[in-house]
């Protein structure tokens, strides 16, 4: 089942914050999120698990709310390089782990 | 070490006709995937594996057949390519324990069908 990215797209100028929300109808083992930029492949940026700790990745980091089966993705100081789309992938708990399943999408444009 | 290697980057097929998407990793991951990408759809698993000779669908698995022999290889096939099917295909891998290190992505296939 396809986990539930908002908002599908964000304007940002350099230096603003942002969230990117990613929820799930299953109980989740895991989180995972990446980036993506035009023309590319996706690129990892961080994994959240079930009991874990929030995490984080320079200015770039991660929550996960368990009760709630949503992760968010916190941007802060936003730069020109972290344009691209923000994907969230996840792992149900008691399913086949390694059965990776992404969200459609956060188009991120940072502009000067 | 050159990760996940997919080729070829670029193909067109006509309807109807079958090939094969390679997809190789030399980073000795158990665990391979496939996903297709269409605009506005994310990321959608076809197949994936998580050892030699282990496969299993995934969301969209119609029309695509996967084998594992190896622990390197994971090549996905096209039976009969239809329009549908046009899509950017990447190949993924994951050692088993280690996905707290993220699946590694290949660079991707584009494919065309006419």
């Amino acid at each position: 089942q396809q986990p539930v990215q908002s908002p599908q797209a964000v304007i940002l100028r350099e230096g603003e914050d942002a969230v990117i929300n990613c929820s799930s109808s299953k109980a989740l083992y895991s989180v995972h999120w990446y980036r993506q930029k035009h023309g590319e492949a996706p690129v990892f940026l961080m994994i959240l698990l079930k009991g874990g700790e929030q995490k984080g990745h320079e200015k770039i980091s991660a929550s996960f709310n368990e009760k709630k089966q949503q992760s968010s993705l916190y941007l802060t100081a936003s730069q020109l390089s972290y344009s691209g789309t923000y994907f969230c992938g996840t792992e149900i708990s008691g399913g086949s782990n390694y059965k990776l399943t992404f969200g459609k999408g956060t188009l991120l444009t940072v502009n000067p | 070490n050159a990760g996940v290697t997919q080729t070829p980057k670029f193909q067109v097929l006509k309807t109807g006709q079958s090939m094969t998407l390679q997809c190789a990793q030399d980073m000795n991951h158990e665990y391979m995937s496939w996903y297709r990408q269409d605009p506005g759809m994310g990321l959608r698993l076809i197949h994936y594996s998580v050892g030699a000779g282990i496969t299993d669908q995934g969301e969209v698995p119609n029309g695509y057949n996967v084998s594992r022999s190896t622990t390197e290889d994971f090549p996905l096939r096209l039976l009969s390519a239809a329009p549908s099917q046009t899509s950017v295909y990447f190949c993924a891998s994951s050692g088993l324990g280690g996905t707290i290190h993220g699946y590694t992505f290949g660079s991707g296939t584009r494919l065309t069908v006419v």
